[in-house]
């Protein structure tokens, strides 16, 4: 059956280091792989999307891989900050015709 | 500017009540979705709509009913309550149905009783 896990349901961190999320995959063929931050009470918010045919994507502190052989994406935050404790989704869709699909999201803390 | 905006925020019902979600959109946005959020489930696709007069069923359809009712609009029905749709329903829309970002509303927290 088809499965998308993010690695852990919680990541505490200090502020100051990098901060690294992953997304596995299983009996997908994504074409595309998106990245949410969701806040308590709020809706997600999109940060980025990578193809497949892309390796690395990079937007300010924030840095995503798609790796098709591993079945994995990493999600990066450089420099973290307290500001950046939240819930992580990644969601991925195996072809522009198909609805997107959600990991459960990973619960990221950044402790000052 | 709006973006995505969902009535209501929050709402208790009884088993075996009717409700209607509403959802709007002023981005001029082709696709919607609606999605509910369980704890420990994440988040998983009612319905969608990839244009205007077109609706699909997503991963979790039963109990469920949705109208497009226009390029704006996308409504979601609950015709007759049950406990097990307790829930945090959250509306999305995207420019087109293919690889875009979707955009959230802050969703509608419903509780059945």
């Amino acid at each position: 059956s088809q499965k998308i896990e993010q690695n852990s349901e919680a990541l505490n961190i200090q502020e100051g280091k990098t901060a690294t999320l992953t997304c596995n995959y299983t009996n997908y063929s994504p074409a595309y792989l998106q990245w949410y931050r969701q806040d308590p009470g709020r809706g997600p918010v999109f940060l980025l999307l990578i193809r497949e045919n892309e390796k690395e994507k990079r937007k300010e502190r924030l840095k995503v891989t798609f790796d098709t052989t591993l079945k994995q994406s990493l999600f990066h935050i450089t420099a973290s900050q307290p500001a950046d404790s939240a819930t992580y989704l990644c969601a991925l869709s195996s072809s522009g015709n198909t609805p997107l699909v959600f990991g459960k999201g990973t619960r990221l803390s950044v402790i000052a | 500017n709006a973006g995505v905006t969902q009535t209501p925020k929050f709402q208790v019902l009884k088993t075996g009540q009717s409700m209607t979600l509403q959802c709007a959109q002023d981005m001029n946005h082709n696709s919607m979705y609606w999605y509910r959020q369980d704890p420990g489930m994440g988040l998983r696709l009612i319905y969608y709509s990839a244009s205007e007069g077109t609706t699909d069923k997503g991963e979790v359809p039963n109990g469920y009913n949705v109208s497009r009712l226009n390029k704006r609009e996308f409504s979601l029905r609950l015709e007759s309550a049950a406990p097990s749709q307790t829930s945090v329903y959250f509306c999305a829309s995207t420019l087109d149905y293919e690889n875009q970002p979707q955009h959230f509303g802050d969703g509608t927290r419903l509780s059945i009783l």
